[in-house]
């Protein structure tokens, strides 16, 4: 059973490049969030996605950071323009389908992608 | 969002029971306690969550307050690699579409040889 898999693992970006992070859920999971740790904090939630639609991006900053999970293929994080306060850890998580807000559901988290920006 | 409060850090020798606590004194009927843990340099990896009941799994065991104000994930024997930041965290739902965990600063479980 495949986890949560991320790629790539790490990053390298020079200011002003663009830095695109992929995700792809655990089989039969249908929802995909974003997480980023930034060094020494700790995990923000980011974006909550299902097939095709943003449920919430509360935690996305308001300028750069775009997220999509199309019907085929992995999430994806983009980070335009990068600067180095974007160097951090981000983590995508996945749960499957949630049918009540009673489910219990839990979610699994992927290794993560560290980006550096130089 | 509920808060929960944690110990920054614990400390426990291998081979021995650990007991790490939390208080979520404003937990709701329908919240969820959640516990991850993050070794460094990986993901938080799922570790155990429940309602009312206690519960138990072959990772950990987890005990939940009557009242549910606290609960308290017990590790049956450390082992050195049990050593990581352990989060407690409230599984929040929004009409039954959102269900996003909102992570504190967690436990730091150092284990000694």
């Amino acid at each position: 059973n495949a986890g949560v898999m991320q790629n790539p693992r790490h990053l390298v970006r020079r200011r002003g490049q663009e830095a695109r992070l992929r995700c792809s859920p655990m089989k039969g999971h249908s929802h995909v969030y974003w997480y980023r740790q930034l060094p020494e904090e700790g995990l923000k939630f980011m974006v909550y996605l299902q097939k095709e639609n943003i449920i919430d991006e509360s935690g996305m900053p308001k300028e750069r950071f775009s997220a999509e999970f199309p019907k085929e293929g992995p999430s994806i994080l983009r980070i335009q323009q990068v600067v180095r306060g974007d160097s951090a850890a981000y983590f995508c998580a996945s749960s499957p389908r949630i049918d009540t807000v009673h489910s219990g559901n839990t979610i699994y988290f992927g290794e993560g992608s560290w980006l550096t920006v130089v | 969002d509920a808060k929960t409060t944690q110990p920054n850090s614990m400390e426990s020798n291998e081979e021995e029971p650990v007991h790490l606590p939390c208080n979520h004194s404003t937990i709701s009927g329908t919240d969820y306690i959640h516990w991850y843990r993050q070794l460094p340099s990986q993901g938080p990896e799922y570790v155990i969550h429940g309602l009312t009941s206690n519960v138990n799994n072959r990772m950990a065991s987890l005990a939940i307050a009557e009242d549910r104000k606290s609960s308290t994930l017990i590790l049956h024997r450390a082992t050195l690699r049990d050593a990581a930041v352990y989060y407690c965290i409230l599984g929040k739902g929004s009409g039954g579409s959102n269900y996003k965990l909102t992570f504190g600063k967690g436990t730091l479980l150092t284990v000694n040889p």
